[in-house]
This record gives structure tokens, sequence and C-alpha cells, in this order.
């Protein structure tokens, strides 16, 4: 059954550095998302992205952040200077089409020290 | 503005009881979807069931059943004869009609004892 992977499983970094991480969604999906879960916390919608553009942002996805699709294949969430509060589990997500169930990955944990 | 409420915070059940995992959206609008996740202890987010606004029919799929209510605006869910490895945070989301972002609520834990 084709799945959403994530890579890494587990990212620690030090404050200020940059990560990318990188999301392979199911190969017939066009639309793409992520989420993220602060440890204990619900799960926080960041942003969503169709057609090589992005469709909607939160208000956590500021100029930190951006998102890119290099390949077919590829999703990619960049953080460009890590903060503490950027400590969290990262899920990226795909679906078919728009309002449509959203099948995610296994996450990222993501650890900002 | 959109909102999903889960109550409860944590239920514990033993082995064979049935329990029942309580959902309470808002929305203004009048065509939004419904959605059931299951987070297992090992973290990944396991897509359940998804249902539109227009679509009030229960369902019922193995153990797992769900009450859709659009005059008490819930989704139930209902885990029948429940076993150890439905044990995880069930978590209720919402999409509206101009959005396709799911709002998660809170979600409930369950733990189901032997």
């Amino acid at each position: 059954e084709p799945e959403v992977t994530q890579t890494p499983s587990h990212q620690v970094t030090q404050m200020g550095q940059e990560v990318i991480l990188r999301c392979v969604p199911i190969s017939n999906h066009l639309y793409f998302y992520w989420y993220r879960q602060i440890l204990g916390q619900k799960v926080e919608f960041l942003v969503s992205f169709y057609n090589n553009e992005i469709s909607e942002k939160s208000e956590i996805f500021d100029d930190q952040f951006s998102v890119e699709r290099p390949d077919g294949s590829n999703f990619t969430l960049k953080i460009r200077s890590t903060k503490l509060e950027d400590s969290a589990m990262y899920f990226c997500a795909s679906s078919l089409s728009s309002y449509n169930e959203q099948f995610f990955g296994p996450g990222t944990r993501l650890t900002v020290l | 503005a959109q909102k999903v409420t889960q109550a409860q915070t944590e239920i514990s059940v033993v082995e064979k009881e049935d329990v029942t995992l309580d959902c309470v959206y808002e929305t203004r609008d009048t065509t939004y979807y419904l959605f059931w996740y299951k987070q297992p202890p090992s973290g990944e987010l396991v897509f359940l069931i998804r249902r539109n606004s227009f679509d009030e029919q229960n369902e019922i799929s193995g153990r797992y059943s769900w009450n859709f209510q659009k005059s008490t605006s819930s989704f139930n869910f209902t885990i029948t004869a429940s076993q150890v490895v439905d044990s995880a945070v069930y978590f209720c989301a919402l999409s509206e009609s101009d959005t396709d972002k799911l709002i998660f609520g809170t979600g409930t834990r369950l733990q189901v004892f032997p």
C-alpha cells in the first residue's frame, strides 16, 4: 500500500541552524501539507501546497519557513534559523484532491538545542 | 470561527468494554468535512474516517462506529469490545469548504487494559 515517507526520523540541531525536513508524498497525490505537533499537544496546520505554490499558510508559518517541491517526488520544509520553540514533531501529509482524506507520514522529530 | 473540542482528555477501560470518544465541532459553513485519526504510541497519524456535512448516515467498520449528529454538532466515535491494540490518542478534525487544512481537536488518550 502506498504511503507517505519522511526523512530523517529524528533531527537534532543547534539554535540558529537551518534544517530541511524531507517528505515523499504518495505518488499520484496532488495536494501536500505540513503540520506540527509540539510534544503532548494537538496537531497544528502549517502550510498547504498545490500546483507548485503555497495555497494556504498559518500564522506559525512565518518568514523562517519555506516549502519546496524540488522534483517530481520530494516535498521539503526548510526552517532557516531554528529556535528552541521549533522543537516538535513535523508531519507531512498528502491527498489526492482537495477535501479528501490526508494521509500522514511517520513524522520527523526536530529537537533544537 | 472553526473549532474542535474533545472534552475527554483521557479514558481508561478494560479490554472488551465499549468506549465512546466525543467530538464537538464549531463552524459557520454549511459544507464541511469531519475526520478521525488515530495516533498509536509509535507516533504516526492513521486516517480512520472522513465524513462530509451532507452525509449524516452513521458508519460502522468492524468494531468501529461513528455517530454524526448535525443538530448537536457532534461526531462521536465508538469502539466496541475494545482491545489493548486500540490504546492510542484519537484526534477528531474538521475542514471547511474554503480551505482543506485540518483543524484538530486536542485528542483523547485511550488506554485499554488487559
